[in-house]
């Protein structure tokens, strides 16, 4: 089974740049998280996506941070203008479903550097 | 409030040496849900174990084992005879009934095993 997959896998950006980032869960899975993790924390959640509408997006930046998953099944994350404090990995995960008998599984990242 | 504390940021060990990693949790629910994830060099986040607040039974994976104690909110981890293998950041997380799907991570342990 093929696992969740990122692209691209660096990028790096100077600040008030636009940037985007793709992710393809797992074939099946009708939940898609994004994750941001910060150098030296735990990853924080973005948004929840079931199928292609929005579970919870209660902690994604909204006056620059987008993300869409039109078909239920890849996803795109914006980041429009950057700035320097979005440094970080972006870490796609993806479920089964939700509840807690789906355990959640994670994309290698994306890690962002803003310059 | 929920929260999820390692205090541990760093440990260095040799290998086949035991070590063991610390969580502490706050959460004002009674039902709840403990985690740990791997996070090896590659990014990924890889699970390990999910307990549910009713389960005080310690359980052993292998070399695995983890120890809960609701009387101390702790949930540590033990890996017994350490490997090179293990050397990664390792995160304890924390998600609610009323929003299971929702994990709040710790900012992570990170083990470095050595030859």
């Amino acid at each position: 089974e093929a696992g969740v997959a990122q692209s691209p896998r660096y990028k790096i950006i100077e600040k008030r740049q636009s940037v985007a980032f793709w992710c393809n869960p797992i074939s099946g899975h009708a939940t898609l998280y994004w994750y941001q993790q910060i150098l030296g924390q735990g990853p924080k959640l973005l948004i929840q996506f079931q199928n292609n509408g929005v579970v919870d997006d209660s902690q994604l930046p909204k006056d620059r941070f987008s993300a869409e998953r039109l078909k239920g099944v890849d996803s795109t994350l914006k980041i429009q203008p950057a700035k320097l404090e979005d440094s970080a990995v972006y870490l796609c995960a993806s479920s089964v479903g939700t509840g807690l008998n789906q355990p959640q599984h994670f994309g290698d990242g994306t890690r962002l550097s803003i310059l | 409030a929920q929260k999820v504390t390692q205090a541990q940021t760093e440990i260095s060990v040799v290998e086949k040496e035991d070590v063991t990693l610390d969580c502490v949790y706050e959460t004002r629910d009674t039902t709840y849900y403990l985690f740990w994830y791997k996070q090896p060099p590659s990014g990924e986040l890889v699970f390990l174990i999910r307990r549910n607040s009713f389960d005080e039974q310690n359980e052993i994976s292998g070399r695995y084992s983890w120890n809960f104690q609701k009387s101390t909110s702790s949930f540590n981890f033990t890996i017994t005879a350490s490997q090179v293998v293990d050397s990664a950041v390792y995160f304890c997380a924390l998600s609610e009934a009323h929003n299971t799907d929702k994990l709040i991570f710790g900012t992570g342990t990170r083990l470095q095993v050595f030859p």
